[in-house]
């Protein structure tokens, strides 16, 4: 069974840059969530997917991050314009119960 | 809301030695609780859950946990450690019903030979 795929890996940009995410989950899995991991800390939750609905997006800045799930499968995660702050690992996961992650992207924004 | 605390960011320890990684955790409402390892440059991998039942839970690689909530914790356990479980360890929860995961701020276990 194939993993929940994420893409690109690695991503250097500019402050005030825009930036895309990309993740595939497992198929058939109805719920996706976004993680942001700041070196050092643990992940935290940004938005979740029940299919092609937001469950809860309450810690999501949404002045600078979207996120869409269309069609209940793929999801990107856009950051615009981005900050220092932003520099972190962005891990998607899928469940049906357990949850299983992605390998994340690792953002650094200069 | 719940919260989660990891009472040690790093743990050295000798390879073959017993380990314990302390989890305290805060919640008003009934929780499930996880543990995670993560390699370097890797997603986080499922170590072992707590849902309900036997408050001791045995896990992959030979890890364990016990769950006790008097003490709202969840410590992570194995009676011998090898250099490849070097790894930093996440405590997590959510609540029942809910899938989102709280996690700590890990714990970074370092195996010496």
């Amino acid at each position: 069974e194939a993993g929940v795929a994420q893409s690109p890996r690695y991503k250097i940009i500019e402050k005030r840059q825009s930036v895309a995410f990309w993740c595939n989950p497992i198929s058939g899995h109805a719920t996706l969530y976004w993680y942001q991991q700041i070196l050092g800390q643990g992940p935290k939750l940004l938005i979740q997917f029940q299919n092609n609905g937001v469950v809860d997006d309450s810690q999501l800045p949404k002045d600078r991050f979207s996120a869409e799930r269309l069609k209940g499968v793929d999801s990107t995660l856009k950051i615009q314009p981005a900050k220092l702050e932003d520099s972190a690992v962005y891990l998607c996961a899928s469940s049906s119960d357990e949850q299983f992650f992605g390998p994340g992207t690792r953002l650094t924004v200069l | 809301a719940q919260s989660v605390t990891q009472l040690d960011s790093q743990v050295p320890v000798f390879e073959e030695a017993p380990v314990e990684l302390r989890c305290n955790y805060s919640s008003s409402v009934s929780v499930y609780l996880f543990w995670y390892v993560q390699y370097p440059n890797q997603g986080l991998q499922l170590l072992l859950k707590y849902l309900s039942g036997s408050t001791l839970v045995k896990g992959i690689n030979g890890f364990e946990a016990e769950f006790n909530k008097s003490q709202t914790s969840f410590h992570l356990r194995k009676p011998s450690v090898h250099i490849s479980d070097t790894a930093e360890y996440f405590c997590a929860v959510s609540r029942t019903g809910r899938r989102a995961l709280t996690f700590g701020s890990g714990t970074r276990l370092q195996v010496q030979p």
